[in-house]
């Protein structure tokens, strides 16, 4: 694989259930991102991982969380999935601090039913 | 908090005319990054253009140029000539250099719908 590989590529999901979106990159890019993109709104900043070991806090991170054991992985869990998490979500990656070093993944579009 | 303004939800061109989509935003920093992204309807996000705050030339790729005026916080895009192929949604985004321990992600304007009618 070369940049970043988001699982699913599509989903339906019933309200309710938990998920795991999956990501992965190669690049060995410190940085990582989880975004929401919905019509209107543009993308919004979910979760991210400046480094290995440590994650915060987006704009909305409310129903989602992260995790970042190593370099490479960074997945995102909705524990209880909500019709308004219905969204396209999108995996992100740089050099933290570093211009122009985002690669993101191809997107996941998520729909809660 | 910053924030990115993209006040045309569409634009409409003519194949090879020349458009220009507007991007204002919000910062108290003086030093940052800006960038117009591509999304086809493909949905991957494509880097089309970047400028770094501290540097007065705008910067242009091709037929693709940005007027950057950093005392009124604008950052224009600005497509040449046109091509089917670069209908699209077009984002501008702020990146700030210090992460401070907080998030280093980029904050998305809104988005214009770029339509070329041939």
């Amino acid at each position: 694989i070369a940049g970043i590989t988001q699982a699913p590529t599509s989903q339906i999901l019933a309200a309710g259930r938990r998920m795991t979106l999956r990501c992965t990159q190669d690049m060995r890019h410190n940085a990582m991102y989880w975004y929401r993109q919905d019509l209107g709104l543009g993308l919004r900043l979910i979760h991210y991982s400046n480094t290995a070991g440590t994650t915060g806090k987006g704009e909305v991170p409310d129903g989602y969380s992260v995790s970042r054991a190593n370099t490479d992985d960074f997945p995102l869990t909705l524990a209880s999935a909500v019709p308004s998490q219905t969204s396209v979500y999108f995996c992100a990656s740089s050099k933290q601090g570093r211009l122009g070093g985002y690669t993101f993944g191809s997107g996941t579009r998520l729909t809660v039913v | 908090a910053q924030t990115v303004t993209q006040s045309q939800p569409e634009m409409s061109v003519q194949e090879a005319e020349t458009v220009t989509l507007s991007c204002t935003y919000d910062t108290s920093e003086s030093d940052y990054y800006l960038f117009w992204y591509k999304q086809p309807p493909s949905r991957q996000m494509i880097l089309v253009i970047r400028q770094e705050a501290y540097k007065q030339q705008n910067a242009t790729e091709n037929r693709f140029s940005v007027n950057f005026q950093k005392a009124a916080k604008s950052f224009s895009l600005k497509i040449s000539d046109s091509q089917l192929g670069d209908a699209a949604m077009y984002f501008c985004a702020y990146r700030s250099p210090y992460s401070g321990g907080g998030a280093d992600g980029l904050t998305f304007g809104k988005g214009t719908h770029l339509i070329i009618q041939p």
